[in-house]
């Protein structure tokens, strides 16, 4: 594909429940990073997969969430036990070469 | 600890004035300093990106960006603002092995015709 895609684009799940949210990365970028963007607020790093290398999760703000990437395909973000501080829209983002982030469209996550 | 300030959080300009957006940072090393424009609907575009050399950048859209080492800021501009630049601005500094990214908390800019 052209660009970096996310599913699902909106998601709205009852407070307690787990959800996956899926991004399927430009091919060949290797380095692929999660962020939450709470409502007018900025972009708050979660997590960044680059090839094959060991994840670094220091963003993740609790063991509720992980995420999982296999070599350079999908990555999919897990939130078990959502909470309503969990609302956000989650972006995820691919990097070439040039350390230029190609951002997807974001999943909006709502928490009843 | 890093960080990135963009102390406007709204801002309204005339079709045709001059436009700059306030970035400043904190950060231990050597800044990758980014602006990134995020319109309705759409995704996070980036402007323009600063890693070394000439402190004054140019970027798409007719966006320029100047890097000041002593004031720790990173200001975007633009001379002439057209209606279609309405959107949300966001300032972001790179660590340095990109593992990471600080974003600024967003700019929204209004342009009244």
């Amino acid at each position: 594909g052209a660009g970096v895609s996310q599913s699902p684009s909106n998601k709205v799940t009852e407070k307690g429940k787990d959800v996956e949210l899926r991004c399927d990365p430009i091919s060949g970028h290797t380095a692929l990073y999660w962020y939450r963007q709470r409502l007018g607020q900025g972009l708050e790093f979660l997590i960044y997969f680059q090839g094959n290398s060991a994840p670094d999760k220091s963003g993740l703000p609790s063991d509720r969430f992980s995420a999982e990437r296999t070599g350079e395909s999908v990555s999919t973000l897990t939130i078990q036990r959502t909470q309503q501080e969990d609302s956000a829209v989650y972006l995820c983002a691919t990097r070439d070469r040039h350390y230029e982030q190609y951002f997807g469209p974001g999943t909006r996550l709502t928490v009843t | 600890a890093q960080s990135v300030t963009q102390p406007d959080i709204h801002i309204t300009v005339s079709e045709g004035a001059s436009l700059e957006l306030r970035c400043n940072y904190s950060y231990g090393a050597t800044p990758y300093l980014f602006w990134y424009v995020q319109s309705p609907g759409q995704g996070l575009q980036l402007l323009l990106k600063y890693f070394s050399g000439d402190t004054l950048v140019q970027g798409i859209k007719g966006f320029e960006a100047e890097f000041k080492r002593s004031q720790s800021s990173f200001n975007l501009r633009k001379p002439s603002v057209h209606w279609s630049d309405a959107a949300e601005y966001f300032c972001a500094v790179g660590a340095y092995n990109f593992n990471k990214f600080y974003f600024g908390s967003g700019t929204k800019l209004n342009v009244k015709p």
